[in-house]
């Protein structure tokens, strides 16, 4: 099935350590996003990619990182240095002239 | 700066119409999408408005006034299933996706 696959669903870190969160389409789709939700809050931009080999920082890009080495993968490192990590990560691709989005399913990540 | 304004909680009967408004003050306007996003999921798309007036898709309509900055998502007969945040984002000028917080249905019998 083409979709956008997130994992792990569900992530626990203790404080200091560094989380990577998987984000792999297979709907061809040349542009990928970060989104970071937290409750009473709209969806807020981490970090986009519009094509490999190239990313640009979202409205909250401080203490994350991202890789765009092949068109499918979209990796995101939360690090140490980001202050307040406990949150629903979603990633999303997005294609065409509208706009659109698709999402995957994404993970929760809970510091300890 | 921008702003997009959903109210946060509504509460409807099943069976019922309800209307979930969005005003919203960006950079520019290259459209406006609505979401659903039950509880614990991903978002999925609902509609997509870029001129004035109604798109009736199903249960669902998405109504823009480009002029007022306002657009309104309205859901008929509605199901238990309904029951879901509503997203409304709008499209700046640099074609960056511009989010509302989310505005939670409650649906009861």
């Amino acid at each position: 099935d083409g979709g956008i696959t997130q994992s792990p669903k569900y992530l626990f870190r203790k404080e200091g350590q560094n989380v990577t969160l998987s984000c792999e389409q297979n709907l061809n789709h040349d542009a990928m996003y970060w989104y970071r939700q937290d409750p009473g809050q709209g969806l807020r931009l981490i970090y986009y990619s519009q094509i490999v080999n190239d990313f640009q920082k979202g409205d909250i890009a401080e203490g994350y990182s991202v890789s765009r080495e092949k068109k499918e993968s979209f990796p995101l490192t939360v690090t140490s240095a980001q202050k307040n990590p406990t949150a629903f990560y979603l990633c999303a691709t997005g294609q065409g002239d509208t706009g659109e989005l698709f999402f995957g399913e994404g993970s929760r990540l809970t510091v300890l | 700066g921008q702003n997009i304004d959903q109210p946060t909680e509504m509460t409807a009967t099943e069976g019922a119409i309800v209307q979930i408004n969005c005003t919203y003050q960006t950079s520019g306007f290259n459209g406006l999408f609505w979401y659903q996003q039950h509880a614990g999921e991903a978002p999925t798309f609902l509609s997509y408005n870029v001129l004035d007036g109604l798109e009736e898709k199903g249960r669902f309509s998405s109504f823009l006034s480009r002029s007022k900055g306002y657009s309104y998502l309205l859901l008929k007969e509605l199901q238990m299933k309904d029951s879901a945040s509503y997203l409304c984002a709008v499209v700046d000028s640099n074609y960056q996706l511009i989010w509302g917080a989310g505005t939670k249905l409650i649906i009861k019998p």
